[in-house]
């Protein structure tokens, strides 16, 4: 099945700084994967999100870069701010139109913004 | 439109007793999944359902299942709990595309 690591397990930058968090996946099959940030007491909310057929997309502040014959990508936020400071997941699936969805999640970033 | 909703929010139960959560899904959304985290294993997949049908499932025991209600509510149920059932259990709901939105999960305590 999918195998999906995350690095780094921690990340401290201070306000302003940009943080970047990397993960890879395994099986090459994975087309979606999506980035969720989860604050203290509550459920991971959705953040942004890939397809295979893209190798970028930007939101603001936050971007998502996929590299498909590395199967790696990584979740890149600039101009860091205090509530920034939350645990974030990656994670991959694969998914086409009528089939099962199942998130293989990473194991998780808790990035810190300091000021 | 509302987002999910999980019930109850907090639980507290013995070994060997089950227990049963509910999951309702943002409105229009056919497809609910069930995850446990927790600190050692991390966010893992239990099973999903759709149109009152499981399509996926998880590597976890049989003490784990689940339903869904032609109104796409979901229920998930574990008996004979152990120890190790201690966890955030969070529902996730998705419209038909890829996407998948959490609700806050049922915070389950085993004592």
């Amino acid at each position: 099945g999918e195998n999906v690591e995350q690095h780094p397990s921690t990340l401290s930058v201070q306000e302003g700084d940009s943080a970047v968090i990397k993960c890879t996946y395994s099986d090459s099959a994975s087309n979606y994967f999506p980035w969720y940030k989860q604050e203290l007491g509550k459920g991971p909310q959705l953040i942004i999100d890939i397809r295979s057929n893209v190798g970028e997309k930007k939101d603001q502040r936050i971007a998502v870069t996929l590299n498909k014959t590395a199967k790696h990508f990584s979740l890149h936020i600039t101009e860091t701010q205090p509530e920034d400071s939350a645990v974030y997941f990656c994670a991959a699936s694969i998914r086409n139109t009528g089939t099962a969805s199942k998130l293989t999640f990473g194991t998780g970033t808790r990035l810190q913004v300091t000021l | 439109k509302a987002g999910v909703t999980q019930t109850p929010r907090y639980l507290i139960k013995t070994r060997g007793q089950q227990v049963t959560l509910s999951c309702s899904p943002i409105s229009g959304h056919r497809s609910v999944s069930w995850y446990q985290q927790t600190p050692g294993q991390g966010l893992q997949f239990l099973f999903e359902y759709f149109s009152e049908t499981q399509r996926n499932k998880g590597n976890f025991p049989g003490r784990f299942s689940g339903r869904q209600f032609s109104n796409s509510r979901s229920e998930m149920n574990v008996s004979t709990l152990e120890l190790g059932d201690s966890a955030l259990y969070l529902c996730a709901s998705g419209g038909g595309a890829e996407t998948q939105y959490f609700g806050p999960g049922t915070r389950l305590l085993v004592l």
